[in-house]
């Protein structure tokens, strides 16, 4: 399958910082990302879909203000958590989508956000 | 909206038992279906999947599922489950041509004992 990265794969930050996560996907031109949430024992979350070269659409309830996506290119995507606070702390995964299988996403390993 | 459901939250096997987890959907349309794995500390990973044919699907590492559309449900199986497989279980779906967002189910923690 194709493969998806995600930088870094863990972070620790005080609160009032901003947070950047990187997903790349890394063999293949993903046309869609998605960015998802997932809270200890508890299934993902879909946070908000971005769209190369558009704005992300974001989830009911979700802070788009609060949580930034960028999809600059067919292979990287962004998320930024501004002004984190321990409430945001969670995991966060991205998917790519739009690669060798119709449907599918692929999913990188996710990035651990304490914010303390 | 469409929704999906794992009945099973938890689930404890010994070695070599056999294994269904249930997955149901609600949605009247034409769905794509998935399970995904995710093991201790890794991400998730691809198990099976279904678009359409046979709606008995076999995945990787001896899994199968069976859909079956009258019943909205898309239940994961394995014979003889080992050691190895613990790790947590997530149904997916997909709406035909609405583009490929996911709707996760809430998981099933699967532990195996020795």
């Amino acid at each position: 399958g194709a493969v998806v990265s995600q930088h870094p794969s863990r972070v620790i930050c005080k609160s009032g910082t901003s947070v950047k996560i990187e997903c790349r996907s890394l063999d293949f031109q993903a046309t869609t990302m998605f960015w998802y949430r997932q809270f200890p024992k508890q299934s993902l979350m879909l946070m908000a879909t971005s769209n190369e070269g558009s704005k992300a659409t974001y989830e009911q309830g979700v802070e788009k203000d609060k949580f930034l996506i960028n999809h600059a290119s067919l292979t990287l995507s962004t998320l930024t958590v501004t002004s984190a606070h321990p409430e945001d702390s969670s995991f966060y995964i991205c998917s790519a989508g739009g690669g060798t299988g119709f449907n599918e996403q692929f999913f990188g390993p996710g990035t651990r956000l304490t914010v303390l | 909206a469409q929704s999906v459901s794992q009945h099973n939250h938890h689930v404890i096997l010994s070695e070599a038992a056999s294994l269904e987890l249930g997955c149901n959907y609600s949605y009247g349309g034409t769905v794509n279906l998935f399970w995904y794995v995710q093991y201790p500390g890794q991400h998730l990973q691809l198990l099976l999947k279904y678009f359409s044919g046979d709606p008995l699907v076999k995945g990787i590492k001896g899994f199968e599922a069976e859909f079956i559309k009258s019943k909205f449900s898309f239940n994961l199986r394995k014979p003889s489950v080992q050691w190895s497989d613990t790790a947590e279980y997530f149904c997916a779906v997909n709406i035909l041509n609405a583009g490929n967002m996911l709707t996760f189910g809430g998981g099933t923690r699967l532990m195996v004992k020795p």
